[in-house]
């Protein structure tokens, strides 16, 4: 079946304009989970989504950033005003219900120029 | 504060030198260890859930094993396709916490013909 897909794949955007970024989980998981990943570092999370509420927002780095998830389907990670440090790989990630495994999809290269 | 450290860093492997990546955790309470495996550019890929100490679970030349305090990812008879980097990854039990993962830096294996 079809996996996380996430759009786009890359996006270049000046610093201090806002970029939307788009996560479709597997049809089906109720669960939803955004990470990034820096240069050199390893993945870190930002926020879970169980349905459209979310229960677990205390990764999100700044009021910068903020994500929204509706009809318990698709999910979009919004930073405000971005700043080169936000330039990095955002990874998607969803699970089915009562599991622990966690799909991820191919990610979002963001570059702030 | 659950941490996670991988080692080594790199590992280079002759085809077919058999070896082992390490895990090493803390956690408030293990709900799951995870390995996955990520090729450049692309998301992290599932390989294993341990939960408990002693267990193990094998796939091809896989093996991961788990104790109170690290996991091990053993290859057997490498090949050059398995050249990735290898990511450990823990969940603790808990509320809203409890979904979240914590990444390693990872083990970045190259396996040479």
């Amino acid at each position: 079946g079809a996996g996380v897909s996430q759009s786009p794949s890359n996006k270049v955007t000046e610093k201090g304009k806002d970029v939307e970024l788009r996560c479709d989980p597997i049809s089906g998981h109720t669960a939803l989970y955004w990470y990034r990943q820096s240069l050199g570092q390893g993945l870190e999370f930002l926020i879970y989504f169980q349905g459209n509420s979310a229960p677990d927002k205390s990764g999100l780095p700044s009021d910068r950033f903020s994500a929204e998830r509706t009809g318990g389907s698709v999910s979009t990670l919004t930073i405000q005003r971005t700043q080169q440090e936000d330039s990095a790989v955002y990874l998607c990630a969803s699970s089915s219900p009562g599991t622990v495994e966690q799909y991820f999809g191919p990610g979002t290269r963001l570059t702030v120029t | 504060e659950d941490q996670v450290t991988q080692s080594p860093e790199a590992l280079r492997l002759q085809e077919g030198e058999s070896s082992s990546l390490n895990c090493s955790y803390t956690v408030s309470g293990l709900r799951g260890l995870f390995w996955y495996r990520q090729d450049p550019g692309k998301g992290p890929e599932f390989l294993f859930t341990l939960y408990s100490a002693g267990e193990e679970k094998e796939k091809e030349r896989l093996k991961a094993t788990l104790t109170k305090k690290e996991s091990f990812l053993h290859i057997t008879a490498p090949k050059p396709e398995d050249s990735a980097t290898y990511l450990c990854a823990v969940q603790p039990w808990g509320e809203t916490s409890g979904s979240r993962l914590t990444f390693g830096e990872g083990t970045q294996l190259t396996v040479n013909p």
